[in-house]
């Protein structure tokens, strides 16, 4: 079957840096996305990769390795805002997403 | 990035009543968009596969008759929730994907509070 992993909950410090990560078996791969969601809201679109490496914006990055199912995505310099649900999603063979249940991070002053 | 926008944002009716939402792409064409469900603190569950110009596919579990899907146009999806009780409650979401790398866009949402 297809299945996506993430941890549920993470906290972290304002200021710090996190990693969140992502592991992944799907049939097949077109992408693999990372979606911020605050608490209440409906998610937005953080990042796309489909290669190998690290992809940098700002202070977010995401990194995927396909061969490893892994990816993981880095948030530097917390600010209170950040605090919400990080969700992992893979485009399969079909084009389908698959979403992972989401990383709820917490981040303390 | 794509906009798409949602309306109701807020919905409240009584048990047995029908009500509508829109999903609409305001910048690009979606021959394709997503209805999903999310109750509090939960993941979301994906819907159903709207198709412009055709029946929507339904996940495993979804009535189809009770969640009525129709893809008017090619900026356009509504869904209808028939005959509406307490448990449909929840927040519904929709989405269309745009652009090459088949970027999904989400719209705001739609409380729906059943009584």
């Amino acid at each position: 079957g297809q299945n996506i992993d993430q941890p549920t909950e993470m906290t972290a410090t304002e200021g710090a840096i996190v990693q969140i990560n992502c592991t992944y078996q799907t049939s097949g791969f077109n992408g693999l996305f990372w979606y911020q969601q605050h608490a209440g809201e409906a998610p937005t679109f953080l990042s796309y990769n489909v290669l190998d490496g690290l992809e940098e914006k700002g202070r977010f990055s995401s990194f995927l390795s396909r061969s490893k199912g892994y990816s993981y995505l880095l948030l530097k310099e917390l600010q209170m805002k950040d605090s919400a649900s990080y969700l992992c999603a893979v485009l399969d063979s079909n084009y389908q997403l698959i979403w992972g249940a989401g990383t709820k991070l917490i981040i303390k002053p | 990035g794509a906009v798409v926008s949602q309306h109701p944002s807020w919905v409240i009716c009584k048990s047995g009543t029908s009500v509508k939402i829109e999903c609409r792409s305001l910048d690009f064409q979606a021959t394709t968009m997503f209805w999903y469900r999310q109750f509090p603190k939960q993941s979301l569950m994906l819907m159903a596969t709207s198709n412009e110009g055709s029946k929507a596919t339904y996940e495993q579990g979804v009535e189809k008759d009770k969640f009525l899907i129709n893809h008017a146009s090619l900026t356009l999806s509504t869904l209808t929730v028939t005959s509406a009780h307490p448990e449909d409650s929840s927040f519904y979401i929709c989405s269309a994907p745009s652009g090459r790398q088949e970027t999904q866009y989400f719209g705001p949402g739609t409380r729906l509070l059943v009584l």
